[in-house]
């Protein structure tokens, strides 16, 4: 089966690094989404990783381990806008996603 | 200019009535896709469709039932609502055969359906 684990929730301090870790076990794999969730509103897109390693995209970078079923969003210089809930998710081996419930974080000043 | 817009965005209904949402995009894409997201905020796909093949997640109960007009819309119907209907449904639509493969997702701003 397919599964996708991720923390409920995390908090951290504007202006401070945070990582959010994504864990999965599938059977097929091809790639892995990081989206970001604003209360009451849709999911945007901000990475993908198919290959291992790192990939930056300003302030947000996320990377992906396959052997470990591992993938995780970095995120620097927190700002409060930062608030969201960040989803994770799976594209199968038949390129179908399969999303975890997310992480809420909630920055502190 | 909104790329996939969908209404209504907020829908109160009483249980046994028949309800559809409305979804539209304009960013040339061809494929779209209903979700349906519950309290515990997990995104379950419930169809997607492009020019050639409506694809049916076998656990949507055949009360819901899409309709496709054209590729640039996508209108979801439900018949005799049900209390656990009750959610925020997106659509959402993607362009296959991208250059970097990912087949990004661009969602609406989503349906809240609240069933009494």
């Amino acid at each position: 089966g397919q599964n996708i684990d991720q923390p409920t929730e995390m908090t951290a301090t504007e202006g401070a690094i945070v990582q959010i870790n994504c864990t999965y076990q599938t059977s097929g794999f091809n790639g892995l989404f990081w989206y970001q969730q604003h209360a009451g509103e849709a999911p945007t897109f901000l990475s993908y990783n198919v290959l291992d390693g790192l990939e930056e995209k300003g302030r947000f970078s996320s990377f992906l381990s396959r052997s470990k079923g591992y993938s995780y969003l970095l995120l620097k210089e927190l700002q409060m806008k930062d608030s969201a809930s960040y989803l994770c998710a799976l594209r199968d081996s038949n390129y179908q996603l399969i999303w975890g419930a997310g992480t809420k974080l909630i920055i502190k000043p | 200019d909104t790329a996939v817009s969908q209404t209504p965005k907020y829908l109160v209904t009483q249980m046994g009535n028949d309800k559809s949402i409305k979804c539209e995009q304009n960013l040339g894409h061809d494929t779209m896709y209903w979700y349906k997201q519950d309290s515990k905020k997990f995104l379950k796909i419930m169809f997607s469709y492009n020019n050639k093949e409506l694809i049916i997640n076998e656990t949507v109960p055949n009360r819901f039932s899409p309709k496709s007009p054209d590729k640039a819309h996508l209108n979801l119907h439900i018949n005799s609502l049900e209390l656990g209907d009750s959610a925020v449904y997106f659509c959402a639509s993607s362009q296959e055969g991208s250059e970097t493969g990912a087949n990004v997702l661009t969602f609406g701003a989503g349906s809240r359906l609240t069933v009494l």
